[in-house]
């Protein structure tokens, strides 16, 4: 298995525009969740889904976050409209089972400017 | 209070030496314990778990877990350079009715000296 897979690895954007994060995840996993890490805040979890399902989205900061998993292979998380303090590294990882290892994508670094 | 606390850091050792990693946790129903590793730049990967009080060991790592005190640490035997990283703990909580919560650290950046 490639393991879990998201793109892009890097984003350069301007503040107001739109900005979509896409995750693969392991397949036969049933668990995927989205991670921001800051050096300030460290790595916090946004959101989770089972299933396909939205568990708990408390981590989301704002509603001009949004993630959708339309299938067990593709998840997405946009941002509209990016502010600079969006500026963050975002992992995806999926799980098999809600209280297994995860394994976590390479991430995408965003830069709002 | 923080959910999950480490020293930042860095902790130095020398080559050789046990480098020891020290996490608490103010949630009580916390029922699983993780330690990740990650190298600059790149994504976390796990070490260990432990979910009963005592010790787990694996190679040269021992996971120590005392609920009762509300700590977790990881314990790294014969520290090599290639050990130099930043080690992430998180707390699992499975919540009533379903779910769960994860909750990480900030991380303590670990250098391992020549």
């Amino acid at each position: 298995d490639a393991g879990v897979i998201q793109s892009p690895r890097h984003e350069v954007t301007e503040m107001g525009q739109e900005v979509t994060l896409r995750c693969k995840p392991i397949s036969g996993h049933d668990y995927l969740f989205w991670y921001r890490q800051t050096m300030m805040r460290g790595l916090e979890l946004l959101i989770y889904f089972n299933n396909n399902v939205p568990i708990d989205d408390s981590g989301m900061p704002e509603d001009r976050f949004s993630a959708k998993m339309p299938n067990a292979s593709f998840s997405t998380l946009k941002i509209q409209p990016s502010e600079p303090r969006d500026s963050a590294v975002y992992f995806c990882a999926s799980s098999f089972g809600v209280d297994y290892e995860q394994y976590f994508g390479p991430g995408t670094r965003l830069t709002v400017t | 209070q923080k959910e999950v606390e480490q020293n930042s850091g860095p902790l130095s050792v020398p080559e050789g030496a046990i480098a020891s990693l020290n996490c608490t946790y103010s949630d009580r129903g916390s029922q699983s314990f993780f330690w990740y590793r990650q190298y600059s730049g790149k994504s976390p990967e796990l070490i260990m778990f432990i979910y009963s009080n005592g010790d787990k060991e694996d190679g040269r790592f021992t996971a120590q877990l005392n609920k009762a005190s509300q700590y977790v640490s990881l314990l790294i035997r014969d520290s090599q350079p290639s050990d130099s990283a930043t080690y992430l703990c998180a707390v699992n909580l499975i919540l009533t009715g379903g779910g769960n919560k994860l909750t990480f650290g900030t991380g303590t950046q670990l250098k391992v000296e020549l």
